[in-house]
């Protein structure tokens, strides 16, 4: 079975730090998202990336970047956390669909940060 | 923004009864896909539907997709207890990129 493995389930930080949530996946997936949920806003993309040391921004990219120097981990930075970034953040990979895979998103458990 | 729409956002019924969401998206689609979220944890894939699909099923679940009025429905028969959960639809778009685009969720709930 795919595992997409992220590293914190719970995290509490203060305003003002620098913070890395870290996503693994294992099954050699070009394709890795970051995407944070809120309530009635649903998921909203962050960054994806399609290879390693790519990246494209999504649809709510700012206060956030990201780092992909191996296939297999995406990191989430947020260089000085705010409030406004509490929130569930959820990592996912794909294949990239077509001839390989359906491109279903797989998706790992969830990292919830609040920002004191 | 590019954000899809499930309707309704909440949905309570009986076990033993259908439950359909519905969703609506604004470009053009290579395929749709479908999510379940137990409450607290990620996402899982239910089923994709391809742009040139009508209809698909997976065991008790039924999806549509008309391109035309670029919506889709999810259809559980005979509900349980244990389908309660949030469902998204997600929408890769056409235009070469690989981004799928989720929509808000409906919040299902199925009383024993």
């Amino acid at each position: 079975d795919v595992k997409v493995t992220q590293s914190s389930r719970y995290l509490v930080k203060r305003t003002g730090e620098k913070v890395f949530l870290e996503c693994v996946q294992d099954m050699d997936h070009e394709n890795m998202f970051w995407y944070r949920q809120d309530p009635g806003l649903g998921l909203r993309l962050i960054y994806f990336s399609y290879d390693v040391k790519m990246k494209e921004k999504g649809d709510i990219p700012e206060g956030y970047s990201v780092s992909r120097e191996k296939k297999e981990r995406f990191s989430l930075i947020l260089e000085s956390a705010s409030t406004n970034q509490t929130s569930m953040y959820l990592c996912a990979s794909s294949w990239p669909g077509g001839g390989r895979g359906t491109g279903e998103l797989f998706f790992g458990e969830g990292s919830r940060l609040t920002v004191l | 923004s590019q954000q899809g729409e499930e309707d309704p956002q909440a949905l309570s019924i009986q076990e033993g009864e259908n439950a359909t969401m519905n969703c609506s998206y604004k470009t053009s689609i290579n395929n749709l896909q479908w999510y379940r979220q137990n409450s607290g944890r990620g996402l899982v894939h239910l089923i994709l539907i391809r742009s040139n699909e009508r209809e698909k099923h997976s065991g008790r679940l039924r999806v549509t997709l008309d391109t035309s009025k670029k919506s889709s429905s999810l259809l559980i028969t005979a509900s349980r207890a244990a389908d309660t959960a949030s469902y998204f639809c997600a929408t890769r778009f056409t235009s070469g990129t690989y981004k799928y685009i989720f929509g808000t969720g409906t919040r299902l709930k199925v009383l024993a």
